[in-house]
């Protein structure tokens, strides 16, 4: 198994550019999670997915932030306009319903200047 | 508000000797204990977890200890190896049903083990 799939690594982009962070989770895995990594705030839930069902968006910072699971095997999470503190890792994780623990990706590294 | 807190931003032990990470969590429904374990330029692992019913689970040189009634949990690791260094976030869950549990993650401990 490949494992949760972020692409892409890293991505540098300018003020009021549309940012798109794509995630593959884990075949068979029907809970996926967007986190964001910052110093302050550790490991933040954005939101989560459950049966590609939004479940709980209270993470989402603003507007401008939006995310989508059009099919179990793929999720995107987009930020129009970005903003330079927006920059930060973003972690996508799956798992299974209920199950006791997340796989996560490796991460997206985006910088925003 | 951060329900699950890691005081220690950042922890230096010597090769051998015995690291003890720290956590504390605010929702008493809290009743599944995770660590993870993440190395720079990856993606958080899985290290241990506890349940509520139990007060400590050990996994080779790995114990997670437990007290609920403090709301507080520790990750000791004897001996500690310079492959250890790492950051270490702690996270709870509360189990909502059938859509799905979320885990809340601490600000993470950055462990650094000087051989």
């Amino acid at each position: 198994d490949a494992g949760v799939i972020q692409s892409p690594r890293h991505e540098v982009t300018e003020m009021g550019q549309e940012v798109t962070l794509r995630c593959k989770p884990i075949s068979g895995h029907n809970s996926l999670f967007w986190y964001r990594q910052t110093m302050m705030r550790g490991l933040e839930l954005l939101i989560y997915f459950n049966n590609n069902v939004p479940i709980d968006d209270s993470g989402m910072p603003e507007d401008r932030f939006s995310a989508k699971m059009p099919n179990a095997s793929f999720s995107t999470l987009k930020i129009q306009p970005s903003e330079p503190r927006d920059s930060a890792v973003y972690f996508c994780a799956s798992s299974i319903t209920g199950g006791y623990g997340y796989t996560f990706g490796s991460g997206t590294r985006l910088t925003v200047v | 508000d951060q329900q699950v807190k890691q005081n220690s931003p950042s922890l230096s032990v010597q090769e051998g000797r015995i690291s003890i990470l720290n956590c504390d969590y605010t929702n008493s429904m809290f009743d599944y204990f995770l660590w993870y374990k993440k190395y720079p330029a990856e993606g958080p692992t899985f290290l241990i977890s506890i349940s509520s019913i139990k007060d400590k689970n050990e996994d080779g040189r790995f114990t997670v200890f437990l007290n609920k009634s403090a709301k507080h949990l520790s990750l000791h690791i004897v001996p500690s190896q310079p492959g250890d260094s790492a950051v270490y976030f702690c996270a709870a869950s509360a189990q909502v049903g059938a859509t799905g549990n979320q885990f809340y993650f601490g600000t993470g401990t950055s462990l650094t083990v000087i051989p």
